[in-house]
């Protein structure tokens, strides 16, 4: 079962801090959060643990919520860069290695 | 290091036609999955592999099929193609996807079937 992610597009103006949610309705394992440029593949930026640890690198981190099963990735003063498609990536509890996506959040920064 | 490498890059199938889609890791992962891509529904898994000779289903199988009998390989057979499996098609590999890192992907192939 898909992930539902919102919100399904954001438009931000450059500086701009936007929060993009993830959520499930079966108990989490670990989150994944990737970026999809137009024609390219999906990259991987960072995967969250149950535990509800929170990480991060640079402007972009992520928090993940066990007794809610909801991750929330966090873009801070968006740069030109960070335009894209945003995914989450959901592996449940007994399903190892099983990785589901989200349908997506689509983001475009602008000056 | 090439990482994840998928080919063709592009594919005209008529339907009926059969075809399989190469997927090939270089990172001694054994972890790999098969995704499609379709506007607006995200990616899609297929089918997926935890290791040399094992496979298991993902959301979306039907019309597809998979094996694994190396560590490096994970070909997708398209069994008799039709216009609803026109889409574009992901091929990753990861070491741990449940503790990470996450999954390498291909550049995948674009596939329309007429």
């Amino acid at each position: 079962q898909q992930p539902v992610q919102s919100p399904q597009a954001v438009i931000l103006r450059e500086g701009e801090d936007a929060v993009i949610n993830c959520s499930s309705s079966k108990a989490l394992y670990s989150v994944h959060w990737y970026r999809q440029k137009h024609g390219e593949a999906p990259v991987f930026l960072m995967i969250l643990l149950k535990g509800g640890e929170q990480k991060g690198h640079e402007k972009i981190s992520a928090s993940f919520n066990e007794k809610k099963q909801q991750s929330s990735l966090y873009l801070t003063a968006s740069q030109l860069s960070y335009s894209g498609t945003y995914f989450c990536g959901t592996v449940h509890t007994g399903t190892a290695s099983k990785l589901t996506f989200g349908t997506g959040t689509r983001l475009q920064v602008t000056l | 290091n090439a990482g994840v490498t998928q080919t063709p890059k592009f594919q005209v199938l008529k339907t009926g036609q059969s075809m399989t889609l190469q997927c090939a890791q270089d990172m001694n992962h054994e972890y790999m999955s098969w995704y499609r891509q379709d506007p607006g529904m995200g990616l899609r898994l297929i089918h997926y592999s935890v290791g040399a000779g094992i496979t298991d289903q993902g959301e979306v199988p039907n019309g597809y099929n998979v094996s694994r009998s190396t560590t490096e390989d994970f070909p997708l057979r398209l069994l008799s193609a039709a216009p609803s499996q026109t889409s574009v098609y992901f091929c990753a590999s990861s070491e741990t996807p449940d503790r990470g890192p996450g999954y390498t992907f291909g550049s995948g192939t674009r596939l329309t079937v007429v």
